[in-house]
């Protein structure tokens, strides 16, 4: 069955400093990636994804993600973090049946 | 244009009573999802529409969970006899036409709390 892992449940970093939030998936076939972030309270806003193509991805908001078959890891990557990217991060992967397997996200803390 | 809206935000109820939650979904996409948020589940699917049909409803976790969709539209989701188990966050998504290659565009969620 797919499944998606994020081993960091909380990263803190300093404003201005780069991020790198960690993404590995299983899935049989060629996977559809997504990185979504939430902010408190708020519901999921797509930063970018990733179908096929070029592996390094740019999304919205700075923020890229590099697709690593080999590794079966789709790293999200910023190279300066403000303070307004504080949130909780989640990557998922397209499963059978449309629908959408969710890592347990990553609570990002940014220090001033 | 207008995203996917969710009614009600917030919504406590008392263990055993029945809730509706909504889903109004982005205009003209097809397929629509519903998801819950808990804090020891993390984010689990629930079902999937496409148009009024819902091929999967895999999802659900009990048959005190039910969901319909209209016009294609609107859905609504049903849990009869609720339990504390229950509270969660409940989002909603859209995408154009369902497919694999479809973003799915999420609503900002409905924050149930059974008492």
């Amino acid at each position: 069955a797919q499944s998606v892992t994020q081993p960091d449940i909380h990263i803190t970093v300093s404003e201005g400093a780069s991020l790198e939030l960690r993404c590995n998936y299983s899935y049989g076939a060629t996977p559809y990636l997504f990185w979504y972030v939430q902010s408190p309270g708020q519901g999921l806003q797509l930063l970018l994804k990733y179908f096929s193509g070029d592996t390094l991805v740019q999304g919205i908001k700075g923020f890229e993600a590099e697709f690593k078959r080999s590794q079966s890891s789709f790293n999200l990557r910023k190279p300066s973090v403000h303070w307004s990217d504080a949130a909780e991060y989640f990557c998922a992967v397209y499963g059978y049946g449309n629908k959408l397997v969710f890592g347990a996200g990553t609570i990002l803390r940014v220090k001033s | 244009g207008a995203g996917v809206s969710q009614s009600p935000s917030n919504k406590v109820t008392e263990k055993g009573k029945d809730v509706e939650l909504r889903c109004d979904p982005i205009s003209g996409h097809t397929a629509l999802y519903w998801y819950r948020q808990s804090l020891g589940q993390g984010l689990e699917f629930l079902i999937y529409f496409q148009g009024n049909s819902a091929p999967d409803k895999s999802g659900l976790p009990s048959d005190r969970f039910s969901a319909e969709r209209t016009g294609g539209s609107v859905s609504t989701l049903t849990i009869q006899r609720t339990q504390q188990e229950d509270s969660a966050v409940y989002l909603c998504a859209s995408s154009l036409g369902g497919g694999n290659t479809d973003t799915q565009y999420f609503g900002p969620g409905t924050r149930l709390t059974v008492l």
